[in-house]
Protein backbone atom coordinates (compact mmCIF):
# COMPACT_ATOMS: atom_id res chain seq x y z
CA UNK A 1 0.00 0.00 0.00
CA UNK A 2 0.89 3.81 -0.66
CA UNK A 3 2.37 5.19 2.68
CA UNK A 4 4.27 7.45 4.18
CA UNK A 5 6.81 6.16 7.09
CA UNK A 6 8.30 7.31 10.04
CA UNK A 7 10.23 4.69 11.51
CA UNK A 8 11.63 6.62 14.92
CA UNK A 9 8.00 6.35 16.46
CA UNK A 10 9.99 7.87 20.08
CA UNK A 11 13.33 9.80 19.96
CA UNK A 12 14.73 10.95 23.97
CA UNK A 13 18.38 13.24 23.23
CA UNK A 14 20.13 15.57 25.04
CA UNK A 15 20.29 18.97 24.53
CA UNK A 16 22.96 19.93 21.81
CA UNK A 17 22.81 16.42 20.45
CA UNK A 18 22.35 16.33 16.59
CA UNK A 19 18.88 15.51 15.21
CA UNK A 20 17.67 13.11 12.28
CA UNK A 21 14.36 12.07 11.67
CA UNK A 22 13.25 9.42 8.74
CA UNK A 23 10.53 9.72 6.16
CA UNK A 24 10.19 7.67 3.37
CA UNK A 25 7.33 7.69 1.33
CA UNK A 26 5.87 5.28 -1.62
CA UNK A 27 4.03 7.29 -4.21
CA UNK A 28 4.92 7.67 -7.50
CA UNK A 29 5.30 10.44 -9.44
CA UNK A 30 5.52 14.24 -8.69
CA UNK A 31 5.32 14.92 -4.98
CA UNK A 32 5.14 17.83 -2.23
CA UNK A 33 6.74 17.34 0.94
CA UNK A 34 6.25 19.23 4.21
CA UNK A 35 7.55 18.27 7.82
CA UNK A 36 4.90 19.75 10.00
CA UNK A 37 5.59 19.89 14.30
CA UNK A 38 3.12 19.83 17.18
CA UNK A 39 4.58 21.01 20.39
CA UNK A 40 2.76 20.14 23.49
CA UNK A 41 -0.85 21.91 23.89
CA UNK A 42 -0.48 23.70 20.30
CA UNK A 43 -1.94 23.11 16.82
CA UNK A 44 0.28 21.62 13.92
CA UNK A 45 2.72 24.44 12.10
CA UNK A 46 4.79 23.70 9.36
CA UNK A 47 8.67 23.61 9.61
CA UNK A 48 9.13 23.43 6.00
CA UNK A 49 8.13 22.15 2.88
CA UNK A 50 9.52 21.19 -0.30
CA UNK A 51 7.45 21.88 -4.04
CA UNK A 52 10.75 21.67 -6.53
CA UNK A 53 14.37 22.90 -7.16
CA UNK A 54 16.97 22.66 -4.65
CA UNK A 55 16.77 19.25 -2.37
CA UNK A 56 18.12 20.87 0.61
CA UNK A 57 15.60 23.30 2.27
CA UNK A 58 15.48 25.23 5.31
CA UNK A 59 12.88 25.53 7.42
CA UNK A 60 11.96 27.49 11.28
CA UNK A 61 14.02 27.11 14.11
CA UNK A 62 17.41 25.83 12.55
CA UNK A 63 15.68 22.30 10.83
CA UNK A 64 16.28 21.54 7.38
CA UNK A 65 15.41 18.33 5.29
CA UNK A 66 16.72 17.25 2.17
CA UNK A 67 14.69 15.55 -0.28
CA UNK A 68 16.68 12.67 -1.88
CA UNK A 69 14.17 11.30 -5.25
CA UNK A 70 16.50 8.09 -5.60
CA UNK A 71 15.33 6.94 -1.97
CA UNK A 72 12.05 8.43 -1.58
CA UNK A 73 13.08 9.91 1.71
CA UNK A 74 12.51 13.51 2.90
CA UNK A 75 14.70 13.03 6.34
CA UNK A 76 14.30 16.12 8.62
CA UNK A 77 17.41 17.33 10.47
CA UNK A 78 18.93 19.67 13.04
CA UNK A 79 22.61 19.88 14.23
CA UNK A 80 21.76 20.95 17.99
CA UNK A 81 18.44 20.21 19.53
CA UNK A 82 17.21 22.68 22.28
CA UNK A 83 14.29 21.34 25.39
CA UNK A 84 12.17 23.69 23.24
CA UNK A 85 12.59 21.06 20.27
CA UNK A 86 10.52 18.76 22.40
CA UNK A 87 7.46 17.90 20.40
CA UNK A 88 5.75 15.45 17.93
CA UNK A 89 6.96 15.76 14.34
CA UNK A 90 5.11 14.81 11.25
CA UNK A 91 6.11 13.86 7.71
CA UNK A 92 3.38 14.93 5.48
CA UNK A 93 3.17 14.57 1.18
CA UNK A 94 0.84 15.08 -1.17
CA UNK A 95 0.43 14.47 -5.18
CA UNK A 96 0.88 17.27 -7.66
CA UNK A 97 -2.23 17.05 -9.38
CA UNK A 98 -4.58 15.08 -7.60
CA UNK A 99 -5.68 17.48 -4.94
CA UNK A 100 -4.38 18.62 -1.61
CA UNK A 101 -5.10 15.21 0.25
CA UNK A 102 -1.94 15.10 3.20
CA UNK A 103 -0.46 11.83 3.69
CA UNK A 104 0.76 12.27 7.11
CA UNK A 105 3.32 9.79 8.99
CA UNK A 106 2.47 7.96 12.17
CA UNK A 107 4.58 10.88 13.80
CA UNK A 108 7.92 10.91 15.68
CA UNK A 109 7.62 11.85 19.22
CA UNK A 110 10.93 13.89 20.08
CA UNK A 111 12.03 14.56 24.12
CA UNK A 112 14.81 16.40 24.71
CA UNK A 113 16.27 16.58 27.67
CA UNK A 114 18.23 19.60 29.37
CA UNK B 1 -4.26 37.25 9.17
CA UNK B 2 -5.86 35.69 11.61
CA UNK B 3 -5.57 31.63 11.52
CA UNK B 4 -7.95 28.96 11.35
CA UNK B 5 -10.32 28.63 13.29
CA UNK B 6 -12.43 25.84 15.12
CA UNK B 7 -15.36 25.34 17.00
CA UNK B 8 -16.27 23.87 19.53
CA UNK B 9 -12.72 23.32 20.86
CA UNK B 10 -14.42 20.23 23.11
CA UNK B 11 -17.45 18.27 22.65
CA UNK B 12 -18.41 14.99 24.27
CA UNK B 13 -21.46 13.41 23.16
CA UNK B 14 -23.43 9.91 23.79
CA UNK B 15 -22.82 7.17 21.06
CA UNK B 16 -26.13 7.42 18.71
CA UNK B 17 -25.94 11.12 18.72
CA UNK B 18 -24.85 13.19 15.83
CA UNK B 19 -21.99 16.32 16.22
CA UNK B 20 -21.39 19.24 13.71
CA UNK B 21 -18.31 20.69 14.15
CA UNK B 22 -17.02 24.11 12.61
CA UNK B 23 -14.19 25.51 10.10
CA UNK B 24 -13.61 28.78 9.43
CA UNK B 25 -10.46 29.10 7.80
CA UNK B 26 -7.60 32.18 6.73
CA UNK B 27 -9.46 34.91 4.73
CA UNK B 28 -8.96 34.20 1.02
CA UNK B 29 -7.98 30.60 1.31
CA UNK B 30 -10.61 28.76 -0.59
CA UNK B 31 -9.50 25.16 0.40
CA UNK B 32 -10.47 23.23 3.55
CA UNK B 33 -9.79 19.70 4.56
CA UNK B 34 -10.34 17.59 7.56
CA UNK B 35 -8.54 15.36 9.19
CA UNK B 36 -8.79 12.44 12.51
CA UNK B 37 -6.06 12.59 14.25
CA UNK B 38 -6.13 8.96 16.90
CA UNK B 39 -3.33 7.89 18.97
CA UNK B 40 -3.54 4.64 17.20
CA UNK B 41 -4.04 6.26 13.87
CA UNK B 42 -1.79 9.03 13.75
CA UNK B 43 -3.45 11.69 11.01
CA UNK B 44 -6.42 10.24 9.02
CA UNK B 45 -8.15 12.34 5.76
CA UNK B 46 -11.41 12.79 5.68
CA UNK B 47 -12.32 15.24 2.99
CA UNK B 48 -11.45 18.30 1.20
CA UNK B 49 -13.26 21.21 -0.14
CA UNK B 50 -12.98 24.04 -2.69
CA UNK B 51 -15.35 26.35 -3.39
CA UNK B 52 -17.95 24.65 -1.95
CA UNK B 53 -17.38 21.21 -3.62
CA UNK B 54 -15.75 18.24 -1.94
CA UNK B 55 -12.50 17.51 -4.43
CA UNK B 56 -11.30 14.64 -2.64
CA UNK B 57 -12.37 12.05 -0.18
CA UNK B 58 -10.93 9.74 2.25
CA UNK B 59 -11.30 5.91 3.33
CA UNK B 60 -14.35 6.87 6.22
CA UNK B 61 -17.74 6.03 5.95
CA UNK B 62 -20.99 8.02 4.79
CA UNK B 63 -21.53 8.85 8.85
CA UNK B 64 -18.93 11.39 7.97
CA UNK B 65 -19.82 14.52 5.59
CA UNK B 66 -19.11 18.26 4.91
CA UNK B 67 -19.62 20.62 3.00
CA UNK B 68 -18.73 24.48 2.37
CA UNK B 69 -20.31 27.93 2.59
CA UNK B 70 -19.79 30.61 -0.07
CA UNK B 71 -17.75 32.07 2.43
CA UNK B 72 -15.29 29.03 2.39
CA UNK B 73 -16.61 28.45 5.73
CA UNK B 74 -16.69 24.37 6.45
CA UNK B 75 -18.91 22.15 8.84
CA UNK B 76 -18.00 18.75 9.00
CA UNK B 77 -21.45 16.42 10.52
CA UNK B 78 -21.01 13.01 12.35
CA UNK B 79 -23.82 11.13 12.56
CA UNK B 80 -24.90 8.00 14.40
CA UNK B 81 -21.66 8.71 16.85
CA UNK B 82 -19.58 5.48 17.80
CA UNK B 83 -16.82 5.11 20.30
CA UNK B 84 -14.12 5.24 18.25
CA UNK B 85 -14.84 8.45 16.84
CA UNK B 86 -13.36 9.66 20.02
CA UNK B 87 -10.46 11.95 18.18
CA UNK B 88 -9.03 15.27 17.88
CA UNK B 89 -10.52 16.31 14.72
CA UNK B 90 -8.69 19.02 12.75
CA UNK B 91 -9.49 21.58 9.90
CA UNK B 92 -6.82 23.08 7.17
CA UNK B 93 -7.37 25.51 5.24
CA UNK B 94 -5.05 26.31 1.95
CA UNK B 95 -5.28 27.69 -1.69
CA UNK B 96 -5.38 31.05 -2.94
CA UNK B 97 -5.76 29.19 -6.25
CA UNK B 98 -6.56 26.09 -7.51
CA UNK B 99 -3.40 24.71 -8.04
CA UNK B 100 -2.25 21.46 -5.55
CA UNK B 101 0.89 23.04 -4.43
CA UNK B 102 -0.41 24.75 -1.29
CA UNK B 103 0.54 24.78 2.40
CA UNK B 104 -1.86 23.52 3.96
CA UNK B 105 -2.50 25.94 8.04
CA UNK B 106 -4.33 24.26 10.56
CA UNK B 107 -6.30 24.79 12.89
CA UNK B 108 -6.56 23.72 17.10
CA UNK B 109 -8.89 21.14 16.36
CA UNK B 110 -12.03 19.89 18.15
CA UNK B 111 -11.85 17.13 20.49
CA UNK B 112 -14.72 15.09 21.00
CA UNK B 113 -15.37 12.93 23.34
CA UNK B 114 -17.79 10.17 22.43
CA UNK B 115 -19.64 8.07 25.72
Amino acid sequence: AQSVSQHNHHVILSEAASLELGCNYSYGGTVNLFWYVQYPGQHLQLLLKYFSGDPLVKGIKGFEAEFIKSKFSFNLRKPSVQWSDTAEYFCAVTRTFTGNQFYFGTGTSLTVIP
Amino acid sequence: KAGVTQTPRYLIKTRGQQVTLSCSPISGHRSVSWYQQTPGQGLQFLFEYFSETQRNKGNFPGRFSGRQFSNSRSEMNVSTLELGDSALYLCASSGTSDTFQETQYFGPGTRLLVL
